[in-house]
């Protein structure tokens, strides 16, 4: 069966301080795989998604970016963090026979300090 | 501007009695929604869909509702248990794929013993 893991659960970090969250993926090959960040009383916002290694597409400006340097790996990096980069990290791929329906991993609590 | 709009961000409601969960859209393109679960420090998971060629989807207690002409989709749970106390997202997408889902802000739904 298919299972997402995301690491570290929670994280704090200072402001200005770099980041990397890491998102793999098992028992499946050649997945679409989606960032999503939720923050505090909003939904959940894509910022990123890969088709395959090193095909990353970003969906809105910020100082984060994303890198997929294995099949089934999905980084989500920062070099210096901002107080509003704070949220709920969600790694995500879609269902491998219903495309419309997405799977998500455990999430990241990430907070700036 | 937000193209998936969930107007009730909180809702309270009997155990035993009816949950409605309201979702409005303007994107006329969307052609599938979704509805996710999420518990606090967890990952969304899914709940139930609805394909915009139908306009009615039951899966047990939840059954979601879809008016096309009004861009307007609803959430049913009936009965409402505490343990459905939970965010709940509604999600619209084009063409089933994943770098084109919209999640809605969310309502969080607490059913009271």
């Amino acid at each position: 069966s298919q299972t997402i893991h995301q690491w570290p659960a929670t994280l704090v970090q200072p402001v200005g301080s770099p980041l990397s969250l890491e998102c793999t993926v098992e028992g499946t090959s050649n997945p679409n795989l989606y960032w999503y960040r939720q923050a505090a009383g909003r939904g959940l916002q894509l910022l990123f998604y890969s088709v395959g290694i090193g095909q990353i597409s970003s969906e809105v400006p910020q100082n984060l970016s994303a890198s997929r340097p294995q099949d089934r790996q999905f980084i989500l990096s920062s070099k210096k963090l901002l107080l509003s980069d704070s949220g709920f990290y969600l790694c995500a791929w879609p269902h491998p026979r219903r495309g419309g329906e997405q799977f998500f991993g455990p999430g990241t609590r990430l907070t700036v300090l | 501007d937000q193209q998936v709009k969930q107007n009730s961000p909180s809702l309270s409601v009997q155990e035993g009695r009816i949950s409605i969960l309201n979702c409005d859209y303007t994107n006329s393109m969307f052609d599938y929604f979704l509805w996710y679960k999420k518990y606090p420090a967890e990952g969304p998971t899914f709940l139930i869909s609805i394909s915009s060629i139908k306009d009615k989807n039951e899966d047990g207690r939840f059954t979601v509702f879809l008016n096309k002409s009004a861009k307007h989709l609803s959430l049913h749970i009936v009965p409402s248990q505490p343990g459905d106390s939970a965010v709940y997202f509604c999600a619209a997408v084009v063409g089933g794929y994943g770098q084109n889902f919209v999640f809605g802000p969310g309502t969080r739904l607490s059913v009271l013993p």
